[in-house]
């Protein structure tokens, strides 16, 4: 059974970076697109981008100049980072992948989510 | 972008009544949309891909269709396990991937 878990620090500094990580276990890490997505409290979810594999990526054109997704296959990981945060970026995000390997806008697998606040 | 509008923000009905959500995308996407089902302080959870197939082990009470513009997604018998947050997403033109605003299912 593939499962995603997302970690990282829970509270950022308003100007500073958030950055996440989500590691992958029971399934391949190769040939699948793996994305971020988040979801401010009691709001709609927004998709920040995702990486292929090999590590090829696409960005939500809102967040593109602001935000890296990067990919260690070793460890089955990928990470987001994501600079110049303000309380707007306070939000649950997840990583999430699809059922096949061409999925790159389905997603089947979610992880548990890790709620990031900006504040000082 | 491509502008995902759902409908109605909020429902409220009766156990064994059928709900139905409806998602208007601002151009046409075909089928390529999906829902998904949102419980509270849960990730969301892939109900149907491709406007219209049923993820395995989906109870068949969950139903979707439509193509184009606009979709509808419908509960037969609402089932009290059924409360949560529904959600269109069309990734038929990417970047980006969008979501309607939700669909909150109470029961009365």
């Amino acid at each position: 059974q593939v499962q995603l878990q997302e970690s990282g620090p829970g509270l950022v500094k308003p100007s500073e970076t958030l950055s996440l990580t989500c590691t992958v276990s029971g399934g391949s890490f190769t040939n699948y697109y793996w994305s971020w997505i988040r979801q401010p409290p009691g709001k709609g979810l927004e998709w920040i981008g995702y990486i292929y594999y090999s590590g090829g990526t696409n960005y939500n054109p809102s967040l593109k100049s602001r935000v890296t997704i990067s990919v260690d296959t070793s460890k089955s990981q990928f990470s987001l980072n994501l600079t110049s945060v303000t309380a707007a970026d306070t939000a649950v995000y997840y990583c999430a992948r699809g059922h096949y390997f061409y999925d790159s806008g389905t997603y089947y697998y979610w992880g548990q989510g890790i709620l990031v606040t900006v504040s000082a | 972008d491509i502008q995902m509008t759902q409908s109605p923000s909020s429902l409220s009905a009766s156990v064994g009544d059928s709900v139905t959500i409806s998602c208007q995308a601002s151009q046409d996407i075909s089928t390529s949309l999906n829902w998904y089902q949102q419980k509270a302080g849960k990730a969301p959870k892939l109900l149907i891909y491709g406007a219209s197939y049923l993820v395995t082990g989906v109870p068949s009470r969950f139903s979707g269709s439509g193509s184009g513009t606009d979709f509808s997604f419908t509960i037969n018998s609402l089932q009290p396990e059924d409360i949560a947050t529904y959600y269109c997403q069309q990734y038929d033109n990417l970047p980006p991937v969008t979501f309607g605003g939700g669909t909150k299912v109470e029961i009365k």
